[in-house]
This record gives structure tokens, sequence and C-alpha cells, in this order.
């Protein structure tokens, strides 16, 4: 097993261009999670699943950001309208199980610079 | 409101010193803390986590104190190295499920 998987790892776009982010958990984690991280901050918590179930968003997730897990296995994060505020690491991690306290592996993250 | 404060300024140490760093936090009563360390450009990695009813734990050369009382967390690396140098990242479980809040982190480096 690779860990957390995600692509691209950088992604340069116009401002107003829609941008997708996939994230590859590790095998049998079946929570998924997406925070962003911008310079000097830490990450910042945007949504998780339980399985294919979305059962958090927060209020940083505006209506130009979707995520999704289809099967309960990948999950995408897609940017509409991408404004030059969405310009962050964005990472994905992964855990094991239901219980509160489970160790939560963090991928490397997405780059976006919106120009 | 809801805070979690670690040093912003950088924490520059003697290399075999120990190094400690701070975590404090207010209006959250979190089951359990966690720290990462984070490399420039890299994503956290996990290296601790202590729950609420326990006041240390030990990894190798890490240690890490919980209270709940003072709302506060430190961490120590012990015989620290040049390796060690990164930033440093706690976080709260503040919803249950592994929702996690993060510090700002705090920079540490471990000099020759």
């Amino acid at each position: 097993d690779t860990g957390v998987s995600q692509n691209p790892r950088h992604k340069i776009t116009k401002r107003g261009q829609n941008v997708t982010f996939r994230c590859d958990p590790i095998s049998e984690h079946n929570r998924l999670y997406w925070y962003r991280q911008t310079l000097g901050q830490g990450p910042e918590f945007l949504t998780y699943f339980q399985n294919e179930a979305q059962l958090e968003k927060s209020r940083l997730l505006s209506d130009r950001f979707s995520a999704e897990r289809p099967k309960g296995s990948f999950s995408t994060l897609e940017i509409q309208r991408t404004e030059q505020g969405d310009s962050a690491m964005y990472l994905c991690a992964s855990s094991l199980g239901l219980s509160a306290g489970n160790t939560i592996y963090f991928g490397e993250g997405s780059w976006l610079t919106v120009v | 409101s809801q805070k979690i404060e670690q040093n912003s300024e950088a924490l520059n140490i003697q290399e075999g010193k120990t190094a400690t760093l701070t975590c404090n936090y207010t209006n959250y009563s979190p089951a359990y803390l966690q720290w990462y360390r984070q490399d420039p450009g890299r994503g956290p990695v996990f290296l601790l986590l202590i729950r609420e009813n326990e006041k240390e734990k030990r990894k190798e050369r890490l240690k890490v104190t919980f209270d709940t009382t003072l709302k506060q967390s430190l961490f120590h690396i012990t015989a620290s190295q040049p390796a060690d140098s990164a930033t440093y990242l706690c976080a709260l479980d503040t919803g249950g499920g592994n929702k996690l809040t993060f510090g700002t982190g705090t920079q540490l480096k471990v000099e020759l």
C-alpha cells in the first residue's frame, strides 16, 4: 500500500475555470477527508465521507465546491468558476474505522494556483 | 470563539537539546489531541495522539503532555537532530468522527 494518493500535484488555472482533484485513499479506509491549507496556516476542514456518504461540509465549502465519493473508494473535489482566493493546497486524508481517534493519513496535497 | 494557538515564531535550538512546543486551546473540550509533522510542500504526518484521560504519552524521542485543566498540550523532542527541523501542528478533535481542527503550527529549526 502506497498511502493516500492525490492528483494532480500541481495545477495552475485561470480565474473562472473549473478544476478537479482526485484522491485515492488507503485501501479499506472507509473515512475520507478533504482539507485546505494556505501558506502559514494549518489545514482547514472542508468535508468528509463515511464510505460514499458525505457526512459533513464546512461553511468554507461554498456552492462552487463539490466533492464526491461515488463508490466509497476514490474521491473527487471540483471547484467551479475558480477565484484567486481558492489558491491553496488541497489535502486529502483517510482513516480506518468508525471510532474517533483512529490515525488519519494525509496525502501529499494538490497545489492550486489561480491566476 | 474557539481557538487553537501555537507559537507562530520559529523555534531555533541547538542539536542535542530538547525542543518544547506549546499548543493552547480555548472553548474546546476535545476527547483527544494529535500532533503532526509537516515538511515544506508535503502533507502532514501523524506523530502522536493523546486522549483526554491521559496525562502523558511517549514514542521514542517524542513526549506529549495533555492538561485539560490548563487547556494545554506540550510536545517535546529530546536529543533533537537537524532532521527534526519541520513545522509541527497540533490538532483537536472538535466534532467527533475524526474531524480535526488544526493550529497554525510552529516551525522548529535544529542547528548544528
